[in-house]
């Protein structure tokens, strides 16, 4: 009930294609949902968060789609560049200040030149 | 220039030995928190705090401890304890208020020799 699972494990994309990366989750509790984005050997930068009242968020090349009823969210790079190379993280928190962030197992993106 | 700072950025330790990895806020956040990240497994919460003088266990906090004695600081020592302790440290921290939108700070990358 806890988990975040997150896929696929590695993307491999063209320079100027869509990168998507998917997340579930199953605690209907949840109602935060951040991506994160992390280059080697640096911590993990806030990159987009949605709640679930809305079903899409958009911020530049970065979008959030959120499907309430199947309880999955996926991050979309749009016009992916090699800079946008990196792993990403999907996280999710229960309402409240004091809960918890649970974190996905990640996803390494290449984005080819 | 507000931010997380983590220090040192590389630690090698020998086994049997304890560590203190320092990690310091000035953005005035309250809470901040401990993750240790390992290839293939997202970020684990060790431990957190949401007040000084107070902390709780996270989900892997055996053979670690930490204190708070200044909102700004919350160091993480690394014992002996601790069975397999090469991993990667990040330090976390957020308004109260504020969603779970945490900040992390560079990280520690500590290696047991």
């Amino acid at each position: 009930q806890q988990q975040v699972k997150q896929s696929p494990q590695s993307l491999i994309v063209q320079k100027g294609g869509i990168s998507i990366i998917n997340c579930a989750y199953e605690n209907t509790a949840f109602d935060y949902f951040p991506w994160y984005q992390q280059f080697p050997g640096k911590g993990p930068a806030l990159l987009i968060a949605i709640r679930p009242d809305v079903s899409e968020k958009k911020e530049g090349r970065f979008t959030i789609s959120f499907n309430k009823s199947a309880k999955q969210f996926s991050l979309h790079i749009m016009d992916s560049q090699p800079g946008d190379s990196a792993t990403y993280f999907c996280a999710a928190s229960k309402g409240g200040a004091t809960n918890k962030l649970i974190f996905g197992t990640g996803t390494l993106l290449a984005v080819q030149p | 220039d507000g931010g997380i700072t983590q220090s040192p950025k590389y630690l090698f330790r020998k086994e049997g030995q304890n560590v203190t990895l320092s990690c310091e806020q000035n953005l005035n956040h309250d809470a901040m928190y401990w993750y240790r990240q390992d290839p293939g497994q997202g970020l684990r919460l060790i431990y957190y705090s949401q007040i000084v003088n107070d902390f709780q266990k996270g989900d892997i906090a055996e053979g670690y401890s930490v204190s708070r004695e200044k909102k700004e600081s919350f160091p993480l020592t690394v014992t002996s304890a601790q069975k397999n302790p090469t991993a990667f440290y990040l330090c976390a921290s957020k308004w109260q208020s504020s969603y779970n939108e945490q900040f992390f700070g560079p990280g520690t990358r500590l290696t047991v020799l």
